[in-house]
């Protein structure tokens, strides 16, 4: 079965570097998601990507973060000088609606574990 | 935006027994999923399942979206079935993120 991949599994970082999660979603979706999830607290939606761009992003995705998709399988999430409140699981999602707002299941990747020091 | 209220919170249950989770959300849906995360901190799709009633081995779920609600039915629980099951949704003004509730976290003992 198809499923979304992420890499890596965890990362460490100094606070104040720059960091890149990868995702590869699943081979025929055309929408993709961040999400994350501080330890012990729910998931909360970061961003959405359709068509090269930004579909929806919540006040989470502030200046410090950006996506993009750099070929025709990588999508990935870049954040910039992290602070020790970013650490957290980071997922990735895909769906497969071909237009209009997306309505399918959304499939989620395993997470990257991010910790700032 | 809308909000998603899950219970109970924490639930405790003998290996064997039934179980019955709510979600309860604020506005009409266009997307509700049930998800279980394991103790590796995975999500696992279970349903999608916005309005009526499927079934996939010993869970099955229904939503309920005039009433704005939906139920995760767990039989026969097992030790397997531990972790944290959240339901998201997403509305139809902002439909391409979904909202998690903050879950419920389900404890089988054997």
């Amino acid at each position: 079965e198809p499923e979304v991949t992420q890499t890596p599994s965890h990362q460490v970082t100094q606070m104040g570097q720059e960091v890149i999660l990868r995702c590869v979603p699943i081979s025929n979706h055309l929408y993709f998601y961040w999400y994350r999830q501080i330890l012990g607290q729910k998931v909360e939606f970061l961003v959405s990507f359709y068509n090269n761009e930004i579909s929806e992003k919540s006040e989470i995705f502030d200046d410090q973060f950006s996506v993009e998709r750099p070929d025709g399988s990588n999508f990935t999430l870049k954040i910039r000088s992290t602070k020790l409140e970013d650490s957290a699981m980071y997922f990735c999602a895909s769906s497969d609606r071909l237009a209009g707002p997306p309505t399918d299941t959304q499939y989620f990747g395993p997470g990257t574990r991010l910790t700032v020091l | 935006g809308i909000q998603v209220e899950q219970s109970p919170p924490d639930l405790i249950l003998q290996e064997g027994a039934n179980s019955t989770l709510r979600c309860n959300f604020s506005d009409s849906v266009n997307n509700l999923q049930w998800f279980h995360q394991n103790p590796w901190g995975q999500l696992i799709n279970l349903f999608y399942i916005p309005s009526g009633t499927k079934q996939n081995g010993r869970l099955s779920a229904t939503t309920v979206a005039t009433e704005r609600y939906s139920l995760l039915y767990i039989s026969s629980s097992q030790t397997t079935d531990s972790g944290v099951y959240f339901c998201a949704v997403s509305g139809y003004s902002s439909a391409s993120k979904i909202i998690f509730g903050s879950g419920t976290r389900l404890s089988i003992r054997p």
